[in-house]
């Protein structure tokens, strides 16, 4: 079992504000690390899958960086918006591993 | 495109029944995978195919579990007999492995879930 975990669990904040969460995996054999957005009654959907030391990321207003040395990566969003609420799910899997293992997410809230 | 498509959406049956959930990758995609989704452990793993073929079931609850992709195009998830602590939302997902060594590396595309309750 790959041990993925995710903090915070639940976070709220004011719209405009910036905000980030962390996603912590074991640093061996890792070879990918996905994050996906999951809103409310709706089926997961990949934000990016990052595979070197120092990658970065950015789709719009959010964006993600991968340390694969010290096993951690972050999830940015900036500015907020009401339309980001969702629960964020990070994803790991290991060399000779097809099969991906989430955490249990970040549930954000963004409040008007 | 049509997504990866499950069915059926909602299921409820009684303990001791038979469950069959279904599940339609995304055309041309080489790898399939089935999760579970619950309050206390979020999505958890049950197993994935690669070409049809099962690769890692060891997340399977038990015996009476069971799934099969007799080709690219469908795959199903058995649970006889179902009881209600099997009760969770069942996601199918699939992918495109594109990696090296056959890794991961490709984004999943998931279905809509089958929410399953079993009385």
């Amino acid at each position: 079992i790959l041990n993925v975990e995710q903090s915070p669990q639940s976070l709220h904040v004011q719209e405009g504000d910036s905000t980030n969460f962390t996603c912590s995996f074991p640093s061996s054999n890792f070879y990918a690390l996905h994050w996906y957005r999951w809103e409310t009654a709706k089926s997961p959907e990949a934000l990016f899958v990052m595979t070197l030391n120092g990658d970065e990321k950015k789709k719009g207003r959010i964006s993600a960086t991968l340390n694969t040395k010290e096993g951690y990566s972050y999830l940015y969003i900036k500015g907020s918006q009401p339309e980001d609420s969702a629960t964020y799910l990070c994803a790991r899997s290991g060399t000779g591993a097809n099969n991906l293992f989430f955490g249990t997410g970040t549930r954000l809230t963004v409040i008007p | 495109d049509a997504g990866v498509i499950q069915s059926p959406r909602h299921e409820v049956t009684e303990m001791g029944q038979e469950v069959t959930l279904r599940c339609k990758p995304i055309s041309g995609h080489n790898s399939l995978f089935w999760y579970r989704q619950t309050m206390m452990r979020g999505l958890e793993l049950l197993i994935y195919f690669n070409n049809n073929v099962p690769i890692d079931d060891s997340g399977m609850p038990e015996d009476r579990f069971s799934a099969k992709m007799p080709n690219a195009s469908f795959s199903t998830l058995k649970i006889q007999p179902s009881e209600p602590r099997d009760s969770a939302v069942y996601f199918c997902a699939s992918s495109l492995t594109v990696g090296r060594y056959g890794v991961n590396t490709g984004e999943l595309f998931f279905g809509e879930g089958s929410r399953l309750t079993v009385l």
